[in-house]
């Protein structure tokens, strides 16, 4: 199975740029890559999808290289309320399954 | 809101039982996925359903089952349940199974097996 693994958390502060990596070394030619953010004890929230180099919309951005093993999705300027755990999302190239990263708790500090 | 509703929010439950959640999709979504939760295992796929077929399979266990009934509601059935079981089971649902659908997820179901 792919591996889609995340940094397990990053701290930032009110008004800064974070930018989290999600490794996927084997993801499916066809798939998407999708990122959601979720809350204690709240179902994961779409954030933002891509196929390939850049998406952006009103809330985040997306970077996809070439390749499409990895992609970043970049916070601008984040919040208290962007505290949270981050994960990316992406179908598994042998399997066509749907796999889930492995996580990143991004904690923001006023 | 999602607009995804699931039942029961809560479950407490014996080992060895067996139990129900169930899971309402968006309006006009025909997809519904089933994922797992737990500390130990994270968010871990476990089925999917369009249109009432089954789609993809994950990491179900046999002791797990799943179907999508005509009015699109689907029901996960966990059966001889194991202390391990306990977790947060989430469904979600998008319009279509293409690649590239956003889905959109239900609060969840919290299950406890004592």
């Amino acid at each position: 199975l792919a591996k889609t693994t995340q940094p397990i958390s990053m701290d930032s502060y009110e008004g800064q740029e974070v930018n989290i990596t999600c490794s996927h070394n084997n993801i499916a030619t066809n798939d998407y890559i999708t990122w959601y953010q979720q809350f204690p004890s709240q179902g994961p929230r779409f954030i933002i999808q891509g196929y390939k180099t850049k998406v952006t919309n009103e809330v985040a951005s997306l970077f996809i290289p070439a390749d499409r093993k990895s992609s970043t999705l970049s916070l601008p300027r984040v919040s208290l309320s962007d505290t949270a755990v981050y994960y990316c999302l992406v179908g598994d190239g042998n399997t066509d399954k749907l796999i889930f990263g492995t996580g990143t708790r991004l904690q923001v500090f006023p | 809101d999602s607009g995804v509703t699931q039942t029961p929010k809560h479950l407490i439950t014996a080992t060895g039982q067996r139990v129900t959640l169930r899971c309402s999709p968006r309006s006009g979504d025909l997809s519904v996925y089933w994922y797992q939760q737990s500390l130990d295992q994270g968010l871990q796929f476990l089925i999917q359903y369009y249109n009432g077929e089954e789609r993809a399979k994950g990491n179900i266990l046999e002791r797990f089952s799943a179907q999508q009934f005509p009015d699109l509601h689907s029901e996960l059935n966990l059966s001889s349940l194991e202390l391990g079981d306990s977790a947060l089971y989430f469904c979600a649902s998008s319009v279509t199974s293409g690649g590239g659908e956003t889905q959109y997820f239900g609060p969840g179901t919290r299950l406890l097996v004592l």
